[in-house]
């Protein structure tokens, strides 16, 4: 089952490239890699999907390596809203194998 | 506009009393996912629906049970909550094309 790593926490100022990174060495060929974000009461909000390569959106870049075991979120130029938790997901719709991170809460500082 | 509604947002019940939780859809999604989420931890899927077809999880209680009426209803039925229940349950969609859920706000769930 692909399990995920993540780093717990990140300080980052505001206006800054924010990396955070998801390792995931058990990935299966069919997986996706999703990454949310999740204010304090609310529910997790899709961010960005990748299957390899690179991603772009309009709010977040995703960099898969070629053997899939990890990926990283890109968030450029970080402001104060930007303050969440984020979650690695990766698995595939309907299977029995989607696993949520630890996610790495992301702090923003003026 | 909301696309995935959970009813009531804050529920309180005492000990071993039965609670149901609700989710609705406008997206016509044909899975349906439910999530328990305690303080400070990630939310941990407890089971889903494509379609018809019930998955459970293995490590789900059997004190959670879930039924799908129909394409946009599911419910989450807490036959007799612990202490250990009170959690922030999230209910998600998604379509069987892709795999990018879209989550309710959640009800938070209080066991006194």
């Amino acid at each position: 089952l692909a399990k995920t790593t993540q780093p717990i926490s990140m300080d980052s100022y505001e206006g800054q490239e924010v990396n955070i990174t998801c390792s995931h060495n058990n990935i299966a060929t069919n997986d996706y890699i999703t990454w949310y974000q999740q204010f304090p009461s609310q529910g997790p909000r899709f961010i960005i999907q990748g299957y390899k390569t690179k991603v772009t959106n309009e709010v977040a870049s995703l960099f898969i390596p070629a053997d899939r075991k990890s990926s990283t979120l890109s968030l450029p130029r970080v402001s104060l809203s930007d303050t969440a938790v984020y979650y690695c997901l990766v698995g595939r719709t309907g299977a029995n194998n989607l696993f949520f991170g630890t996610g790495t809460r992301l702090t923003v500082i003026p | 506009d909301a696309m995935v509604i959970q009813n009531p947002r804050y529920q309180v019940t005492q000990f071993g009393k039965p609670v149901t939780l609700s989710c609705s859809q406008t997206l016509n999604h044909n899975v349906m996912y439910w999530y328990q989420q305690k303080s400070s931890q990630a939310p941990k899927l407890l089971f889903h629906y494509y379609d018809k077809d019930f998955n459970n999880e293995a490590d789900t209680p059997d004190n959670f049970q879930s039924r799908r009426p129909n394409t946009s209803f599911c419910f989450l039925d807490i036959r007799s909550p612990g202490l250990g229940d009170a959690a922030m349950y999230l209910c998600a969609t998604s379509s069987g094309d892709t795999d990018t859920q879209y989550f309710g706000p959640g009800t938070r769930l209080t066991v006194l």
